[in-house]
């Protein structure tokens, strides 16, 4: 793919540690938005930053982009069972949305 | 506000059989996308319209899918003889423009047997 990659493809960690996941692409994006899909659902947006930020927050999630080394992370403090999802990366040019494949959290109790 | 509803949720064919999906946008936005997601895989852009113009079907199947959104508001999806291979979740998603926060539907399952 041309886009999106997550470099972990399933994740299982215990409720209240901490996860990142790391997203590389390799052509000119604009913002890179991240997706959460929970089964059986479409995928819903829970955070997007844009190529001048470096770092965005909200609530317990934090996105970082170094447009440099074309890499996006986004990581979750004290993880949650309800977090346990399949979260993609999607980087844009402002003409589509381009998905990788997926990292599989698995947040265990 | 309604969401992006799709429709039907779920479909089981035999193999040659033709299949369609509907989809119905959050009012006003002009950008709609269909994806198609194998199991265990992300979604995969099908083809992305803005208002009633196809902007990009480079990766639609052309000899057995069809898209159309005939008024720049709902929009079909057929797939004519399906195959195994086109087992998969069927996803649409509206925008406010392209590159904009995409808001999807539920999905549609469709089981080729």
């Amino acid at each position: 793919s041309q886009w999106g990659e997550e470099n972990l493809q399933a994740l299982s960690i215990q409720e209240g540690e901490d996860v990142t996941m790391n997203c590389s692409y390799k052509t000119y994006t604009t913002v890179v938005h991240w997706y959460r899909q929970d089964s059986g659902r479409g995928p819903a947006l829970i955070i997007l930053i844009r190529s001048n930020e470096r770092e965005k927050r909200s609530g317990r999630l934090r996105a970082t982009l170094d447009t440099s080394s074309q890499s996006s992370s986004l990581s979750i403090t004290a993880a949650q069972c309800e977090d346990t999802a399949v979260y993609f990366c999607a980087p844009t040019n402002a003409y589509k949305v381009i998905f990788g494949k997926g990292t599989h959290l698995h947040v265990l109790p | 506000e309604a969401g992006v509803t799709q429709s039907p949720r779920y479909a089981v064919l035999q193999e040659g059989q033709a299949v369609s999906f509907w989809c119905d946008p959050i009012s006003g936005h002009d950008t709609l996308y269909w994806y198609q997601q194998p199991r265990d895989q992300g979604p995969q852009l099908l083809v992305y319209f803005r208002d009633e113009a196809v902007i990009d079907n480079s990766q639609l199947p052309s000899d057995r899918f069809s898209a159309v959104r005939p008024k720049g508001t709902n929009s079909t999806l057929k797939i004519q003889s399906a195959k195994q291979g086109d087992t998969a979740t069927y996803l649409c998603a509206s925008s406010l423009g392209p590159g904009n926060t995409l808001y999807f539907g539920e999905g549609s399952r469709l089981i080729v047997v």
